[in-house]
């Protein structure tokens, strides 16, 4: 039971160029998240899936895209990255049936920018 | 919208108990209180969470005052290891999306010394 994982761990871009961040979870969960972290800044949610098929706009979703591809897997589109795009990426998921709405995160994408 | 304030740091030593205070003045009916707990270089780990009153599990408790415009995450008997940055959450995760918002504090940086 992995739980949840994400690839890359690390990755640098040039300012323009695209690339998709991929997490999956193995917890039969059907909430998904992505957040953003940044120093000072917190965790900020970017986009939200309360299931399969269904994606929401969170708090910063400029300059996003997600798909949620099925009930493991949503991934974080970049289509032209920007320096203000540097960032550590974090993929979560829950289950809201369970008692608690505790998110599980995965290890986190840190993104470099230039 | 919630918004959520806590201390930017502090220093205990180990076997004291450590209270950390989170304020939420615009806490909405629907809200939950969630603390986590993160570590340097790895994702946010769930501790604890509660709605009002006083709720206990095995690591720690969250008092929750009758207006619930703030919380306490109350770790007893620390040690080295919960060494950490913890951070406060208020938000309805079973409606992250359509600006329902889970909002983030910014954390606060735990130091338990010797």
């Amino acid at each position: 039971n992995a739980g949840v994982t994400q690839t890359p761990k690390f990755q640098v871009l040039k300012t323009g160029q695209s690339m998709t961040l991929q997490c999956a979870q193995d917890m039969n969960h059907n909430s998904m998240y992505w957040y953003r972290q940044d120093p000072g800044m917190g965790l900020r949610l970017i986009y939200y899936s309360a299931s399969e098929g269904t994606t929401d706009k969170g708090e910063v979703p400029n300059g996003y895209n997600v798909s949620r591809l099925n009930k493991r897997e949503f991934s974080l589109r970049l289509e032209s990255a920007a320096p203000s795009q540097t960032s550590v990426y974090f993929c979560a998921s829950s289950d809201p049936f369970r008692e608690t709405y505790e998110q599980y995160f995965g290890p986190g994408t840190r993104l470099t920018v230039t | 919208l919630a918004k959520t304030t806590q201390p930017i740091s502090m220093d205990s030593y180990e076997g004291q108990e450590v209270n950390i205070t989170c304020s939420h003045n615009n806490i909405a009916t629907n809200d939950y209180i969630t603390w986590y707990q993160q570590f340097p270089s790895q994702g946010p780990r769930f501790i604890i969470q509660g709605y009002k009153t006083k709720v206990t599990n095995e690591v720690a408790s969250l008092f929750i005052p009758a207006d619930r415009k703030s919380s306490t995450l109350s770790l007893p008997r620390v040690s080295l290891s919960d060494t950490a940055v913890y951070y406060c959450l208020v938000g309805d995760a079973l409606n992250a999306g359509n600006n329902r918002k889970l909002i983030w504090g910014l954390g606060t940086s735990l130091a338990v010394n010797p």
